[in-house]
This record gives structure tokens, sequence and C-alpha cells, in this order.
């Protein structure tokens, strides 16, 4: 069955560094997404991606965040100057309203 | 917006034990989908499931869409089984963007 692969599984990062999460869609899926979790949290919608533009996004997903797809396979997250607070397990998705599928996710610890 | 409430928070199984976990929302839905955290944070997708009943091993799942309630079953369960079970619902009004419910705490014990 075809998988949302998650580059890295796990990533520390000093505060202030930028860093970017890696996703590998599902070939045919048009629609992309992330999620974040915070330790002992739901998990929370952060924004959707569609035709190589932002869809919708959270009140979470301020400027320090953003998205890019690009190469036409990747789907990256880039969080430029990392808080503390960014600390959290980030799950990227992919669809077309018949299903999502989601990655298994990537740890960020901001230290 | 939406409410997915996840019943029961937390529960604890003896290996081989059966269980019912329920997931009630409170709004029409696209789409549900149930999800398993390992202890290791990982997601592993489980059941894409807006109706009806689907089965995958020991685990099984129905959907009742027009009664707002999901229930994922889990047979004879193994330690491996432990872990976090999330109800995720993507309300009619917007794709791929999910409500998650608190999820229900699993622990299987030999």
């Amino acid at each position: 069955e075809p998988e949302v692969t998650q580059t890295p599984s796990h990533q520390v990062t000093q505060m202030g560094q930028e860093v970017i999460l890696r996703c590998v869609p599902i070939s045919n899926h048009l629609y992309f997404y992330w999620y974040r979790q915070i330790l002992g949290q739901k998990v929370e919608f952060l924004v959707s991606f569609y035709n190589n533009e932002i869809s919708e996004k959270s009140e979470i997903f301020d400027d320090q965040f953003s998205v890019e797809r690009p190469d036409g396979s990747n789907f990256t997250l880039k969080i430029r100057s990392t808080k503390l607070e960014d600390s959290a397990m980030y799950f990227c998705a992919s669809g077309y309203r018949g299903g999502y599928t989601f990655g298994s996710g990537t740890r960020l610890t901001v230290v | 917006g939406i409410q997915v409430e996840q019943s029961p928070p937390d529960l604890i199984l003896q290996e081989g034990a059966n269980s019912t976990l329920r997931c009630n929302f409170s709004d029409s839905v696209n789409n549900l989908q149930w999800f398993h955290q390992n202890p290791w944070g990982q997601l592993i997708n489980l059941f894409y499931i807006p109706s009806g009943t689907k089965q995958n091993g020991r685990l099984s799942a129905t959907t009742v869409a027009t009664e707002r309630y999901s229930l994922l079953y889990i047979s004879s369960s193994q330690t491996t089984d432990s872990g976090v079970y999330f109800c995720a619902v993507e309300p009619g009004d917007s794709w791929g963007k999910f409500q998650f419910g608190a999820g229900t705490q699993v622990v299987v014990t030999p």
C-alpha cells in the first residue's frame, strides 16, 4: 500500500535556527497537509496546500512557517526561527477527497 | 466547529482480551479515519471509514454516519496494540482539514 514518507524521523535543533521538515506524498495525490501534535495534546491542523499554493491555514501557521513543493515530489515545512514551543510531532498527509494518508511523523525537539 | 469525543479515555487490557473504542461526532462529515499512535509517537493509518464496516486482521471498524458515531474493535489484543487510538473526522465543509479526538490510551499487559 502506498505510504507518505517523512524525513527525518527525529530532528533536534537549537532555538533560533531554521529547520525544514520533508515529506514525500503519494504520487497521484493532489492535496497536501501539515499537522502538529504538541506532547500530550491533540493533533491539530496547520496548513493545506493545493495547486502550488496554500488553500487554508490555521492561526498557528504564522509568518515563521512556510510550505513548498519544490520539485513535484517533495513537500516541505520550513520553520524560520524555531522557538521552544515549536517542539512537537509534525505529520504530513496527502489525499484527494477519498481518504487521506498520514505519514508517521517527524519529532522536532528545539533546545 | 465540529466536536469529536472519544471514549473511554484510558483502557487497560490483558493480552488476549477484546475491546471496543468509541468516537462520537457532533455534525455530518465527509470522512472519518482511525489512527494508532505507537509509544514512539508514530502515527499509523488504520481505517478510512466514512460509513459501513471494515476489517483488517484483528482490527475492525464500523461507522454509523446517520447516528454520528464510529466504533473500533480490537480482538485478541497483543502488547503491540498499546498506544493511543485517534479518531479524526473531516467536516462537511472542510476537505482534508481533520478534527482529531483526544484519543483513547490503550495499555495491553502480558
